[in-house]
């Protein structure tokens, strides 16, 4: 079965700095992987995803992450944090197939300092 | 255009009543789930219906009882309600064989 961490429950950085939240996840094949934000009250909005192919993956407001198949991570960067990121960040694994479930990580609270 | 919609957004009610929270979506997706949010925002699927088939079943009581009349819709009835079903409960769907999943905005339920 899949697993995903977080290890960091809640991160704070200044308004223009860059950002690099941690996902660490377990499965025994490839994974579908997933970051998803959540704004206070509101739903889940997905950031971005990888598949397959290319490792690096660019997603909305301008997220990228990276997969890192040696270290099991999908770490999710942002290269300068505006204040409406303030958010909860989710990362989440898949099994490749389809028609299973997503696993969620314990999820990052982000807060942005003027 | 709303793609996966739910009611209520917010349901306020007594101990022991049964309620029912409804789930739509409207992109063409053939697997809908139901997941609980807990207050520390912990994720967690319960159930997983595909093509109107039920897939997923985690461990949930019995008192919660999924029903999909067809693939655009899957609704959330709970039995006997009690103070720890209190949470947000999120919709979601997304295409057999893709696991992109779209989110509902939430039912936030609170027992008293």
């Amino acid at each position: 079965a899949q697993s995903v961490t977080q290890p960091d429950i809640h991160i704070t950085v200044s308004e223009g700095a860059s950002l690099e939240l941690r996902c660490n996840y377990s499965y025994g094949a490839t994974p579908y992987l997933f970051w998803y934000v959540q704004s206070p009250g509101q739903g889940l909005q997905l950031l971005l995803k990888y598949f397959s192919g290319d490792t690096l993956v660019q997603g909305i407001k301008g997220f990228e992450a990276e997969f890192k198949r040696s270290q099991s991570s999908f770490n999710l960067r942002k290269p300068s944090v505006h204040w409406s990121d303030a958010a909860e960040y989710f990362c989440a694994v898949g099994a490749q197939g389809g028609s299973e479930k997503l696993v969620f990580g314990k999820g990052t609270k982000l807060t942005v300092n003027p | 255009d709303t793609a996966v919609s739910q009611t209520p957004k917010y349901l306020v009610t007594q101990m022991g009543n049964d309620k029912s929270i409804k789930c739509e979506q409207n992109l063409g997706h053939d697997t809908m789930y139901w997941y609980k949010q807990d207050s520390k925002k912990f994720l967690k699927i319960m159930f997983s219906y595909n093509n109107k088939e039920l897939i997923i079943n985690e461990t949930v009581p019995n008192r919660f009882s999924p029903k999909s009349p067809d693939k655009a819709h899957l609704n959330l009835h709970i039995n006997s309600l009690e103070l720890g079903d209190s949470a947000v409960y999120f919709c979601a769907s997304s295409q057999t064989q893709n696991n992109e999943q779209f989110f509902g905005p939430g039912t936030r339920l609170t027992v008293l």
